[in-house]
């Protein structure tokens, strides 16, 4: 069974960091990208950053809202993706959820996690 | 950054309704956009991609259409199962961007 499970959510200050993990299994960690995506409290679905996979570098990219705070990061020898958020904001309040996709044509494969919720509250 | 726009933001609807959802790109997308389902407190679910390929799993009832700019998501005929938030998204980029969403409600 493909699962992905985010975790590392909570509650914390403006001007403050946090860690979030995505643990994948049931699938070959290594041949997916990985999203990021977010979504306020009431509102639509954002998108975060992305990371290629390590055989293509690794390469990043982010919105612009988080790019210079938000670094995404991966261990695929432990099925693990990472999403360091440094200077959070309020605005950052969010449920997080981390996507693993794959194109292998015709398929399209898009996992993903149930998010884990972050507050950013004085 | 390719914004997407969908339409309408929320629609009304009864059980055995034929519902269409409109989104439209800024820009060509070819054929890489994708549609979700998302219910209150749930991941967003894989309905459709490559704008008419539908998910393993998926109802027949469901079906994309479009390529460019302009894509439509319609359900035959609406179940109960089916009130929930729908969503557009283009991947047709590495900065994925979404539709603000339509909410299929009840009538």
């Amino acid at each position: 069974e493909v699962r992905l499970v985010e975790s590392g959510g909570g509650l914390v200050q403006p001007g403050q960091s946090l860690s979030l993990s995505c643990t994948g299994s049931g699938f070959t960690f290594g041949d997916f990208a990985i999203n990021w995506f977010r979504q306020a409290p009431g509102r639509g679905l954002e998108w975060v950053g992305f990371m290629r996979r390590e055989v293509f570098g690794g390469a990043t990219d982010y919105a612009a809202s988080v790019k210079g705070r938000f670094t995404i990061s991966r261990d695929d020898s432990k099925s693990i993706v990472y999403l360091q958020m440094n200077s959070l904001k309020t605005e950052d309040t969010a449920m997080y959820y981390c996507s693993a996709y794959r194109i292998v044509a015709p398929y399209f494969f898009d996992y993903w996690g149930q998010g884990t919720l972050v507050t950013v509250s004085s | 950054d390719i914004q997407m726009t969908q339409s309408p933001s929320t629609l009304s609807a009864s059980v055995g309704d034929r519902v269409t959802i409109t989104c439209r790109a800024s820009q060509s997308i070819s054929s890489w956009l994708a549609w979700y389902q998302q219910k209150p407190g749930k991941a967003p679910k894989l309905l459709i991609y490559k704008a008419s390929t539908l998910e393993t799993g998926v109802p027949s009832r469901f079906s994309g259409s479009g390529s460019g700019t302009q894509f439509t998501l319609t359900i035959s005929s609406l179940q109960p199962d089916d009130f929930a938030t729908y969503y557009c998204q283009q991947y047709n980029s590495y900065s994925r961007t979404f539709g603000q969403g339509t909410k299929v409600e009840v009538k």
